[in-house]
């Protein structure tokens, strides 16, 4: 059975400080995908990384993808107050079907 | 245009009642899903249709049962609910693209569900 692990699960940050989320999996897969949801709200796809290696930018927010090491980062540079949300990573696992970590709600204080 | 729609945004109900929930996708695509997420926020996948037909069916009781109409809908039917039922529950599609294959989601707003 595949597990997707995310640390931290909580994440309090300063405005313009630096960190990374972590998101590691137990079998083998290629594809991964980060969503936000904010807070009472639905999730919007961020990234969507489709090999080993793939790096994917977007504002503040880089996710990276080593499918040796089973691992997905989220790298959040320069905090700002509208990232506080929960980020989700979900792994494929194939015919549609993903398995979704627990979620790293982030909040970014000034 | 709102692409991933449920209906009710709110359901509040007494256990024993039966209800449903809608969602209806204007993307054009082939697989839908049904998703619960509890109160700390984990969000486990329930049913998966493609095209119509059932495609995932994860541990959900049997009280639950999906119906897809058409290739744009995917209803979920909630019988005799329990207090455990209260989540909220999101509908998604996807549409698998081929070159490389993907299965990026888009997730409806949601259905809050409380029982009482």
């Amino acid at each position: 059975e595949l597990k997707v692990e995310q640390n931290p699960l909580f994440l309090s940050m300063q405005e313009g400080k630096n960190y990374t989320i972590y998101c590691n999996y137990s079998t083998t897969s290629d594809r991964l995908y980060w969503y936000r949801q904010d807070p009472g709200k639905s999730l919007e796809s961020l990234f969507v990384l489709l090999s080993n290696g793939a790096v994917k930018q977007e504002g503040r927010l880089m996710a990276s993808l080593d499918t040796k090491a089973r691992l997905s980062t989220l790298h959040i540079t320069a905090a700002v107050h509208d990232l506080s949300a929960t980020y989700f990573c979900a792994v494929d696992r194939g015919a549609g079907k993903s398995t979704f970590g627990d979620g790293t709600t982030l909040t970014v204080k000034p | 245009d709102t692409a991933v729609s449920q209906t009710p945004k709110y359901l509040v109900t007494q256990m024993g009642n039966d209800k449903s929930i809608k969602c209806e996708q204007n993307l054009g695509h082939d697989t839908m899903y049904w998703y619960k997420q509890d109160s700390k926020k984990f969000l486990k996948i329930m049913f998966s249709y493609n095209n119509k037909e059932l495609i995932i069916n994860e541990t959900v009781p049997n009280r639950f049962s999906p119906k897809s109409p058409d290739k744009a809908h995917l209803n979920l039917h909630i019988n005799s609910l329990e207090l455990g039922d209260s989540a909220v529950y999101f509908c998604a599609s996807s549409q698998e693209s081929r070159t490389p294959i993907s299965y990026e989601q888009y997730f409806g707003p949601g259905t809050r569900l409380t029982v009482t």
